[in-house]
Order: C-alpha cells, then structure tokens, then sequence
C-alpha cells in the first residue's frame, strides 16, 4: 500500500501570510492526488484533485503542484476561514490513501 | 443539489450490532461509487471501502476487509456500513462520501458523519 506523508504537522502563520503544505507518496502516484480541508465538527470539504486543479467554488488563493512522488498545497494569503486540518489523499493505487493531515493555526 | 445524509449518532455496547446509513439524492445514485472514511477522535481520515449502487460490487481497503460489511439498496439510493460485533476501537465518525469516477478517484461530496461510540 501507498503510504503518503504530510508535513508539518502543525504550521503557524498569521493572518495574510503564505502557508506551504507539502505531501509526500511512498511511490509515485502520478497527477493522482487530492487535497481536503476539515473544520473542526465538519466533513472535509475537496479543494485540489488531479494534483493542481481547484474544485468548483475553490478560492484562487488555493493552488496545488507536484507530480509523482512530491506536492505541495499553498494558501497565498490566509484568511481567518482557512485555519483547517488539510489531507492529501492519492487515488493512483488501491486503496486510496490519505496523509495524516496538517493543522493551520493562527500564530 | 448532491446531497448525501447520514443517519444520526450511535452509542452502543461492545459485541453489539450496528448498521448505519447513507442516503444520497440529487444525482443518479446507481452511477457513482460510495466509500465510507473512519476518522478516530482526534485521528486522520482513513479509506474503509467502497460500494457501486449499481450493482453491489464492494471492494475493501486490506486493513478493513473482515471487519465491516458494505452494502447499498439502491431502490431507497442508500448506502450501509455494518459491524456484526463491535469493539471499543470502534468508537470514531464514519463519512460516506461519493467518488468521482471509477474505483481510483476522490471524493466530491461528503456525508456530514456517524459519530459511533463503543463503550461498555
């Protein structure tokens, strides 16, 4: 099995800063790759999938990149309603696989 | 609107049985793979299984496999998670999502979650 790897685990950025995100397969997982984001009490919500595409109502804020082994999520700007847990989730090989997850918080 | 809703939160006994639900509408219920996701308290998000309403055929992440049983009634467009005995280990929010396409796909839309909870 695919074994995906987030890191860090917890990133502290204030409020209009950039946040990277990086997400690391075991085994290359080509463009297959997804990014959620979890509020606390609420069901992830799908932000990237094919690697780099925004799923509809994304904000552009949002981008995704890499391909393979390696990627990253970037939130350009924060914005007090991004403070979030973030999972990567490879669906190249069975069974789909989810990192365990980033925590944003506000610094 | 894609909508799937989950039945509501469980407390039961170890050993006890349970079935929990899922039940989607908005979108041809028959079309498209529904997985189930466990996230533990305090824990990520873990792939369990998926389902194709339209004709049963199940498939199960090894670590799940023997553990839980999947199914759908397609006739009502639900989708069940079922344990035969539950264990304390157990005790976590169960997500049914859709899939996007195919077995290999992420998931568009979510089930707002089971909370499960296992205790003697």
């Amino acid at each position: 099995e695919i074994v995906m790897t987030q890191s860090p685990a917890t990133l502290s950025v204030s409020p209009g800063e950039r946040a990277t995100l990086s997400c690391r397969a075991s085994q290359s997982v080509s463009s297959n790759l997804a990014w959620y984001q979890q509020k606390p009490g609420q069901a992830p919500r799908l932000l990237i999938y094919g690697a780099s595409t925004r799923a509809t109502g994304i904000p552009a804020r949002f981008s995704g990149s890499g391909s393979g082994t390696e990627f990253t999520l970037t939130i350009s700007s924060l914005q007090s309603e991004d403070f979030a847990v973030y999972y990567c989730q490879q669906y190249n090989n069975w069974p789909g696989a989810f990192g365990q997850g980033t925590k944003v918080e506000i610094k | 609107e894609v909508q799937l809703v989950q039945s509501g939160a469980e407390v039961k006994k170890p050993g006890e049985s349970l079935k929990i639900s899922c039940k989607g509408s908005g979108y041809s219920f028959t079309s498209y793979w529904i997985g189930w996701v466990r996230q533990m308290p305090g824990k990520g998000l873990e792939w369990m299984g998926i389902i194709y309403p339209g004709d049963s055929d199940t498939r199960y992440s090894p670590s799940f496999q023997g553990q839980v049983t999947i199914s759908a009634d397609k006739s009502i467009s639900t989708a069940y998670l079922q344990w035969s005995s539950l264990k304390a280990s157990d005790t976590a929010m169960y997500y049914c999502a859709r899939l996007v396409t195919g077995t290999m796909a992420y998931f568009d839309y979510w089930g707002q979650g089971t909370l499960v909870t296992v205790s003697s």
